[in-house]
């Protein structure tokens, strides 16, 4: 069974562009979470998406998007990039949290705004 | 919203000896507190849970235990082995809420 996959693995931007990453979820994963990693601070919860509708959302500026497709795959969008936007994002999936609560992890991706 | 301590950021230990990390929420309606092993270059991977209807829980080495008046819950690893070197972040949410994760902690296992 495929893990959860994030694309790209690896970016480097410069500040003011945009950027967007993608996630593939576990196949019959409907929940799908963006955390943003950083040294220091922990996982940052982003947002989460479950069924195309975004149920969570953290607190983060409005730079911040994302959205998820019918077949569960998700992006995350970040516009007019910042120097502390630097991180690891990483995409997290699931059935149905309410269920089981367990998170799934993908690799990440490692973005680098310079 | 939630809001979860984790402590101490960094903790070293001698293989074969016990290493111990605590957190702390802030919402007492949280009813979930996973942990999370995240090794280098890996997404975090789940290693223990509790929900808020039991005590302890324990799985070979680790364990996990809950004190929901004090709001706080502990990962307990024992014999630990140089494999055991990673980062660990504990984690609380409630039903299907977002899960609110810790600061983590480095544990280093030296041979």
């Amino acid at each position: 069974k495929a893990g959860v996959t994030q694309t790209p693995r690896y970016l480097i931007k410069t500040r003011g562009q945009q950027v967007t990453l993608s996630c593939s979820p576990i196949s019959g994963h409907r929940s799908v979470s963006w955390y943003q990693q950083t040294p220091g601070q922990g996982l940052q919860f982003l947002f989460e998406y479950f069924s195309e509708t975004q149920r969570n959302k953290g607190n983060f500026p409005g730079r911040f998007s994302g959205r998820q497709f019918s077949n569960s795959r998700s992006e995350m969008n970040v516009s007019t990039l910042e120097l502390g936007d630097s991180a690891l994002y990483l995409c997290a999936s699931s059935w149905d949290r309410g269920r089981t609560g367990e998170l799934f992890f993908g690799e990440g991706s490692r973005l680098t705004v310079l | 919203g939630e809001n979860v301590e984790q402590h101490p950021s960094t903790l070293s230990v001698q293989e074969g000896d016990s290493a111990v990390i605590k957190c702390t929420y802030s919402d007492s309606a949280s009813n979930y507190f996973p942990w999370y092993k995240q090794e280098l270059g890996k997404g975090p991977q789940l290693i223990i849970d509790i929900r808020s209807n039991v005590g302890e829980k324990k799985d070979q080495r680790i364990a996990v235990t809950l004190n929901k008046t004090a709001k706080h819950f502990s990962l307990h690893i024992t014999e630990t082995q140089p494999e055991d070197s990673a980062v660990y972040f504990c984690a609380a949410s409630i039903w299907d809420n977002d899960m609110r994760f810790g600061a983590g902690t480095r544990l280093t296992v030296k041979p």
